[in-house]
């Protein structure tokens, strides 16, 4: 069974740093990219970050290149994001996902809330 | 990058009707398309792909069809459990974008 176990969300201030972590296990790690996506209190589902299965292909929205870095420990099956100089629009439940196929999302965590505020 | 819009933005439907979503692209996406259902307090969950075909365990009463810039989520006879807001998702080029989402509401 694929189980992704984000952890590591909570409270920051504007400007901060946080690091997001996903736990993955129920199938071959290394051979899926994985992702990124977050969702805003209420509203919907915008697209953050892709790793490639190696991790030597990452890909960024706009809204987080630069401040936010993606990567991925095949040997613990982890994935992580890196969050720098939060803003408050980054506050969101973040949500890390398998990708199969074109870029499709097949497996989702439960989420991991990021809340920027002073 | 590709905008997705999708309408309505709320649906209506008594149990046991049929539900048609709409989704469209500002550009082309071929049929890189996929569809999500997120029920209330749950993480979005996979339906369909490549436009047209329906996810391993995905009940049959859930149909997509388009091509192009005009997809169309169909689901055939409303259950409970259907009630939920659906997304789509164009996977044709970076960024990956979503819709803004329909909720499908008991009539």
């Amino acid at each position: 069974e694929v189980q992704l176990l984000e952890s590591g969300g909570g409270l920051v201030q504007p400007g901060g740093s946080l690091r997001l972590s996903c736990a993955a296990s129920g199938f071959t790690f290394t051979n899926y990219a994985m992702s990124w996506v977050r969702q805003t209190p209420g509203k919907g589902l915008e697209w953050v970050s892709t790793v490639s299965g190696d991790g030597g292909r990452t890909f960024y929205a706009d809204s987080v290149k630069g401040r936010f870095i993606i990567s991925r420990d095949n040997s613990k099956n982890a994935l992580y994001l890196q969050m720098n100089s939060l803003r408050a629009e980054d506050t969101a439940v973040y949500y890390c996902a398998k990708v199969w196929g074109g870029n499709y999302f097949d497996y989702w965590g439960q989420g991991a809330l990021v809340t920027v505020s002073s | 990058e590709i905008v997705m819009t999708q309408s309505p933005a709320t649906l209506s439907v008594s149990p046991g009707e049929r539900a048609t979503l709409s989704c469209r692209a500002s550009q082309s996406v071929s049929s890189n398309l996929a569809w999500y259902q997120q029920r209330p307090g749950q993480a979005p969950r996979l339906l369909i792909s490549g436009a047209s075909a329906r996810v391993t365990g995905i009940p049959a009463r859930f149909s997509g069809s388009g091509s192009g810039t005009e997809f169309t989520l169909t689901i055939s006879s409303l259950q409970s459990e259907d009630f939920a807001v659906y997304y789509c998702q164009q996977s044709y080029n970076w960024p990956l974008t979503f819709g803004g989402g329909t909720k499908v509401e008991i009539k």
